[in-house]
């Protein structure tokens, strides 16, 4: 039974560009979250998918944007990249009748340089 | 404001003694609580959970307690293994009582440092 993956697993950008990070969930799960992980600190939420919808947000400016395909697997999309998105980006799946139960994937270390 | 604290950023014990970990919360909304393992370059593991019906959850080696009026809860782990030497987070959610709010809000971490 495969668990969440993500890819790629780091990924060097320069300040400006745009980055896609992308997930697969757990089988048998149907809801996608994502979070920040900066250094020293514990995951940030950004927001979750439902049925291809964002059905949640976190503090997180419109730059951070995402999507959901009916295979249920997600992308994070962030524009106008800056130095302070450098962190590790977790997804986690879950089923949405048991939403707080999030399994999470080895994330995607992304530096902004 | 840190709605989910864990103040010790480190704690260090022997192989076969008892571990615990702590986690305050502030938000009163919080009533689904999870514990995840954390190893370096790996993304969280799901180790256990209690709801706010309960005051204790107990999966082989590990026990969570939860203390609702004090907003306080804590990982027993017994006896420790040198294995479980990695980074623990507490999380909450608002997600059991239907209340909405289905993301998780985690604590900073806790290094556990399991000594042979």
């Amino acid at each position: 039974d495969a668990g969440v993956t993500q890819s790629p697993t780091h990924l060097i950008k320069t300040r400006g560009q745009q980055v896609t990070l992308r997930c697969s969930p757990k089988s048998g799960h149907d809801t996608v979250s994502w979070y920040q992980q900066a250094l020293g600190q514990g995951p940030q939420f950004i927001f979750q998918y439902y049925e291809e919808e964002e059905r949640q947000r976190g503090n997180f400016p419109d730059r951070f944007s995402g999507h959901q395909f009916p295979n249920y697997s997600s992308e994070l999309n962030v524009n106008a990249l800056l130095l302070g998105d450098s962190a590790l980006y977790l997804c986690a799946s879950s089923r949405w009748t048991v939403p707080a139960e999030q399994y999470f994937g080895p994330g995607t270390r992304l530096t902004v340089t | 404001d840190q709605q989910v604290k864990q103040n010790s950023p480190s704690l260090s014990v022997q192989e076969g003694r008892i571990s615990i970990l702590n986690c305050d919360y502030t938000n009163s909304m919080f009533d689904y609580f999870l514990w995840y393992k954390k190893y370096p370059a790996e993304g969280p593991t799901f180790l256990i959970s209690i709801s706010s019906i309960k005051d204790k959850n107990e999966d082989g080696r590990f026990t969570v307690f939860l203390n609702k009026s004090a907003k306080h809860l804590s990982l027993h782990i017994v006896p420790s293994q040198p294995g479980d030497s990695a980074v623990y987070f507490c999380a909450a959610s608002g997600a059991y009582s239907g209340a909405g709010s289905y993301q998780l809000t985690f604590g900073k971490g806790t290094k556990l440092s399991v000594i042979p």
